[in-house]
């Protein structure tokens, strides 16, 4: 079955500072994405990032970049100069080419500290 | 992205009553999903909302307990029927365009308390 898996239900960082969350996720699959979705207190879904695994460049987006470790099947996502605005929950999510559903990590939840 | 809209955002219903959730997308999309996220939890999918046809519901979710209507390419309602506390759940709709590339774009999400 595929499951993805985040170790680490509770991370804090201080402003301005850098924050690593980890995923890691089990599929006999080749090719399919990889996700990082922030969902604040106001509880709507905000896509952070994707990965296709095809690509071996690791995507970034501003302050917001993953390390891709294909054969780890590991999806960590860095977080530079950290902000107060960062905090939130954040999910890694899978889908497999030949579906559309996602699957869904248990979350992080980050705090940003002033 | 897709610009997408949840009615009610919240709602405190009784036991064994039912509740109906709207999404509304700006455009017209390929897929609309339906997820449930208990309390503390990470979301599961229930279903994929078919326009046209009845949807595909995932393990464990049937269609007496959420049907589900796709009347057209921008609309999709889910019913929570015989509301029971245990459905006390964010419930939130999730939009794939084609066109957009694979990534899926999720609507506020709907706060339902059932006393």
């Amino acid at each position: 079955a595929q499951t993805v898996t985040q170790s680490q239900p509770e991370m804090s960082v201080q402003e301005a500072e850098t924050v690593t969350l980890s995923c890691t996720y089990d599929t006999s699959e080749s090719d399919y994405y990889l996700f990082w979705y922030k969902q604040p207190p106001s509880r709507q879904m905000i896509l952070v990032i994707r990965q296709e695994a095809y690509k071996q460049q690791n995507a970034t987006e501003n302050r917001f970049s993953v390390n891709f470790q294909k054969a780890a099947k590991s999806f960590s996502l860095k977080i530079s100069d950290s902000q107060l605005g960062d905090a939130a929950m954040y999910f890694c999510a899978y889908r497999p080419l030949n579906t559309d559903k996602l699957i869904f990590g248990t979350g992080t939840r980050l705090q940003v500290f002033p | 992205s897709a610009v997408i809209s949840q009615k009610p955002s919240r709602d405190i219903c009784q036991r064994g009553t039912s509740l109906t959730i709207q999404c509304q997308v700006d455009s017209q999309v390929t897929m609309m999903f339906w997820y449930r996220q208990q309390p503390g939890q990470s979301l599961t999918l229930i279903a994929t909302a078919n326009q046209g046809s009845e949807a595909t519901y995932e393990s464990g979710f049937v269609i007496d307990k959420f049907p589900i209507s796709r009347p057209n390419l921008t609309f999709s309602t889910l019913t929570v029927s015989n509301m029971s506390p245990e459905d006390s759940s964010i419930y939130l709709c999730s939009v794939l365009r084609a066109l957009a590339g694979e990534t899926q774009y999720f609507g506020p999400g709907t706060r339902l308390l059932v006393l």
